[in-house]
């Protein structure tokens, strides 16, 4: 079956200190992985894709097909990062082809 | 980037009644758009898929008569809950995709509804 998890509901990290956003995930398709940020009272918007290659706001994230993972990863964290941080895995390669989530974890960076 | 509206962002009804929520992508057209569900501290859980000019695609477990969607044109696709119940009081956000498939969905801001 198509799942998503993120194991920790909660990281709290001191400003400065490494983050690791655990997730993985589980499909026999080929995997096409997101993480979306949900700052407080804002929508829901994409950080990156593992497609991009790309590195957001310092996060990158690296697509482990042999350990089914997708962690997410910032060398050094700012306040400005908390925030709730949600694995997604797109299911198919088509347009119609939805996206399911992860529970998320909040990511919360202390001073 | 794209833009995607949701109206009303909050709306409270008695037990019973219907209430329609709308889904708007602004500068873009959206042959698909996702429904969802979110509870508090949860997961966002996908309710079902709106295609344009064709029926939605529910989810299991989602009572496609209890949530009717009509995704009439390439902006606009609307969640109606029907008869609605104090257990369907959730947050309810719409997303969805361009053309131009890049895999990347926009969200709407969210409905939050209460019913009494």
């Amino acid at each position: 079956a198509q799942r998503v998890t993120q194991p920790e509901k909660l990281l709290s990290v001191f400003k400065g200190a490494p983050v690791e956003l655990k997730c993985n995930y589980s499909y026999s398709g080929s995997p096409e992985l997101f993480w979306y940020v949900q700052y407080s009272r804002q929508r829901l918007q994409l950080l990156l894709r593992h497609i991009s290659r790309e590195s957001i706001k310092g996060f990158t994230a690296d697509l482990n097909k042999g350990e089914t993972s997708f962690h997410l990863k910032k060398p050094f964290a700012q306040e400005e990062d908390s925030a709730m941080y949600y694995c997604a895995l797109k299911l198919g390669g088509g347009a119609t082809n939805k996206l399911i989530f992860g529970t998320g974890t909040l990511l919360a960076v202390q001073p | 980037g794209a833009v995607v509206s949701q109206h009303p962002s909050r709306v409270i009804c008695k037990s019973g009644t219907s209430v329609k929520i709308e889904c708007r992508s602004l500068d873009f057209q959206a042959t698909t758009m996702f429904w969802y569900r979110q509870f508090p501290k949860q997961s966002l859980m996908l309710m079902a898929t709106s295609n344009e000019g064709s029926k939605a695609t529910y989810e299991q477990g989602v009572e496609k008569d209890k949530f009717l969607i009509n995704h009439a044109s390439l902006t606009l696709s609307t969640l109606t809950v029907t008869s609605a119940h104090p257990e369907d009081s959730s947050f309810y956000i719409c997303s969805a995709r361009d053309y131009v498939d890049t895999g990347e969905l926009f969200f709407g801001e969210g409905s939050r509804l209460t019913v009494l």
